[in-house]
């Protein structure tokens, strides 16, 4: 089955500055690649995904590359801001309605004021 | 605004008790949801899939018989936890794609705690 790892575990940014997040997943049938954001105790919320057949997405403040070569994904978020502190879940889904949702591990993202 | 609701919210129960979690799709019809269970500062594990009209598919590892889940409708999936141990205590969320190829949304979580 799929392993989605993810780093790093932690990670703590001034406010401004940019941060990042790695993802690596081993089964290259999968296509597709959501980003959520979880505030504690809530639910997780899809802040950006991209698919097989893109390269990089960008919305805003927030970007995500893919490279299917290498089988790794990436979140990029720019001028952090505290509100941007939560825990950050990637995941890939294979094909197929089912959709099926393997996650990392999680980053604990920090932005500093 | 939420395009999946799960209810309730948080439970306390004595263990031995069974506790039922709903999760309904709001406007627009599920064939499958999913069941994750999240211990604290853990990821998001996927214990089932669960599909309308038919037997829920279930994780290595996840009991069957002691998490009990049901499909009856297109908006609608419960996950009963039969007899619940302290040791089931956890955050329960459900999830559904919005429809085919889309992305899932998720319910807002059961906390659960067996005392």
């Amino acid at each position: 089955g799929e392993n989605v790892e993810q780093h790093p575990s932690t990670l703590s940014v001034q406010e401004g500055d940019s941060a990042v997040i790695k993802c690596t997943y081993s089964d290259s049938a999968s296509n597709y690649f959501p980003w959520y954001k979880q505030e504690l105790g809530k639910r997780p919320q899809l802040i950006i995904d991209i698919r097989s057949n893109v390269g990089e997405k960008k919305d805003q403040r927030i970007a995500v590359t893919l490279n299917k070569t290498a089988k790794h994904f990436s979140l990029h978020i720019t001028e952090t801001q505290p509100e941007d502190s939560a825990v950050y879940f990637c995941a890939a889904s294979g094909s197929g309605s089912a959709r099926q949702l393997t996650f990392g591990s999680g980053t604990q993202l920090t932005v500093l004021p | 605004g939420a395009v999946v609701s799960q209810h309730p919210s948080r439970v306390i129960c004595k263990s031995g008790t069974s506790v039922k979690i709903e999760c309904r799709s709001l406007d627009f019809q599920a064939t499958t949801m999913f069941w994750y269970r999240q211990f604290p500062k853990q990821s998001l594990m996927l214990m089932a899939t669960s599909n309308e009209g038919s037997k829920a598919t279930y994780e290595q590892g996840v009991e069957k018989d002691k998490f009990l889940i049901n499909h009856a409708s297109l908006t609608l999936s419960t996950l009963t936890v039969t007899s619940a141990h302290p040791e089931d205590s956890s955050f329960y969320i459900c999830s559904a794609p919005f429809g085919v190829g889309q992305p899932q949304h998720f319910g807002d979580g059961t906390r659960l705690s067996i005392l």
